[in-house]
């Protein structure tokens, strides 16, 4: 079974400093991804980021960037100089084959992060 | 609109009503995928279309929810006789193929929700 494990249920962070939001995952598929989604209070959940299981380099959009540790089995996002904006919870999340054979993403419990001016 | 649309966005029912959910999901998207998401938690995934199959049902909590997709693009979820232990947040996605390879990362995009309270 496909599980993902957020360890931070909430983080304050002064604005314009880095932050790093912890993700470690398990499955037995080789083959998997990771998202990193965010969903602020409106509720709509907003893609930031994916990183294949195969892939040779840690992705980056923007101001954001996934650490991935494979061997560590771990998928942190880090984002840089952090903005107001960015106060909401976010998501870590697996894309895996389940044992119906289908993908499905199985999603973490959340951080939920707060900028503080 | 572009993006995965669901109604309502906001349902209140008394205890042992039925309800049903809307899912309008992006057009040429074959999968469709239902989550809940309870307060303070992550979503749960409940269901997975392929076309117009259930090819994933494994998340659905008991046989007072159902879900059809009956033409492959609209789906509906339906619960029987509401506990208030199903008030939540329920999510809808769809993805391009619901596999991924290639440049495909499989992503799914979300709609907005139903939220659903029970009295």
């Amino acid at each position: 079974a496909q599980k993902i494990t957020q360890t931070q249920p909430g983080m304050f962070v002064q604005e314009k400093e880095a932050v790093t939001l912890d993700c470690t995952y398990d499955t037995s598929d080789p083959s998997y991804g990771l998202f990193w989604y965010k969903q602020p209070s409106s509720g709509e959940m907003i893609f930031l980021i994916y990183q294949g299981s195969y892939d040779q380099q840690n992705a980056t959009e923007g101001r954001y960037s996934l650490n991935f540790q494979k061997a560590r089995k771990s998928a942190n996002l880090v984002i840089s100089a952090s903005q107001l904006g960015d106060s909401a919870m976010y998501f870590c999340a697996m894309r895996a084959r389940s044992n119906f054979g289908n993908e499905k993403l199985t999603f973490g419990t959340g951080t939920r992060l707060t900028i503080i001016p | 609109g572009a993006g995965v649309s669901q109604t309502p966005s906001n349902k209140v029912t008394e205890k042992g009503k039925y309800v049903e959910l809307r899912c309008d999901p992006i057009s040429g998207h074959t999968a469709l995928y239902w989550y809940r998401q309870s307060l303070g938690q992550g979503p749960e995934f409940l269901i997975y279309f392929q076309g117009t199959g259930a090819a994933d049902d494994s998340g659905l909590p008991n046989d007072r929810f159902f879900a059809v997709r009956p033409e492959g693009s609209v789906s509906t979820l339906k619960i029987q006789r509401t506990e208030r232990g199903d008030s939540a947040v329920y999510l809808c996605a769809s993805s391009l193929t619901g596999t991924s390879g290639g440049r495909n990362t499989g992503e799914l995009f979300f709609g907005e929700g139903s939220r659903l309270t029970v009295l």
